[in-house]
């Protein structure tokens, strides 16, 4: 069974531009969370979907915003990029319970 | 509010020793508890869950967990540590009903010596 799946791994990006980054989750997971990990912060919490619904929200601006797709797959938008948007951004699916993580998208900002 | 308390930024333990990571949570109601391992650049793995019952829950690896709702932790325990182990490791904590995401702890770095 294939598990979570992020793209790019990779994502390089100029200051004030755009980015997306993508999420598929595992067959059958209705839920979709999106975590930021910057250097030293630990994981934040910044979006839940569920079955195509936004259920809760972090303490994020509005330039970070999301969707999740008919098939569950979801994707994560970051506008006008700042410096410290730079971090690793971790997808992770769930059914009930535990949720199961993706190897994550490192956006780097410059 | 949900929150995870995770009080050491490091844990050194010798290999063949027991290791102990400690997890303190506040939540209202009843708790969904977790631990995940994160090893260099990557996502994170689950261990171990808490959801009910027995206290003490057995994970991936050999690692298990007990629950003490009287002090509120949660603490990641392996009898025997390997020089392997050595990582990130996060609790994390839901509420039992509602609409509340995960709320991890800001990790332990794990070394475990040879």
């Amino acid at each position: 069974e294939a598990g979570v799946t992020q793209s790019p791994t990779h994502l390089i990006k100029t200051r004030g531009q755009q980015a997306t980054l993508r999420c598929s989750p595992i067959s059958g997971h209705t839920s979709v969370y999106w975590y930021q990990q910057a250097l030293g912060l630990g994981l934040q919490f910044l979006l839940w979907y569920d079955e195509g619904e936004e259920r809760n929200r972090g303490n994020f601006p509005p330039r970070f915003s999301g969707r999740q797709f008919p098939n569950y797959s979801s994707e994560l938008n970051v506008n006008a990029l700042e410096l410290e948007d730079s971090a690793l951004y971790l997808c992770a699916s769930s059914l009930v319970t535990e949720a199961f993580f993706g190897q994550g998208t490192r956006l780097t900002v410059v | 509010a949900q929150s995870v308390a995770q009080p050491e930024d490091q844990v050194n333990v010798a290999e063949g020793n027991p290791l102990t990571v400690k997890c303190t949570y506040s939540v209202s109601g009843n708790p969904y508890l977790f631990w995940y391992v994160q090893y260099p650049n990557r996502g994170l793995q689950f261990l171990l869950k808490y959801i009910t019952g027995d206290n003490l829950v057995k994970g991936s690896y050999g690692f298990e967990a007990e629950f003490n709702k009287s002090q509120t932790s949660f603490h990641l325990k392996k009898p025997s540590a390997l020089v392997s182990d050595s990582a990130l490791y996060f609790c994390a904590v839901r509420r039992y009903s509602g609409n509340t995401p995960l709320v991890f702890g800001k990790g332990t770095r794990l070394s475990v010596i040879a």
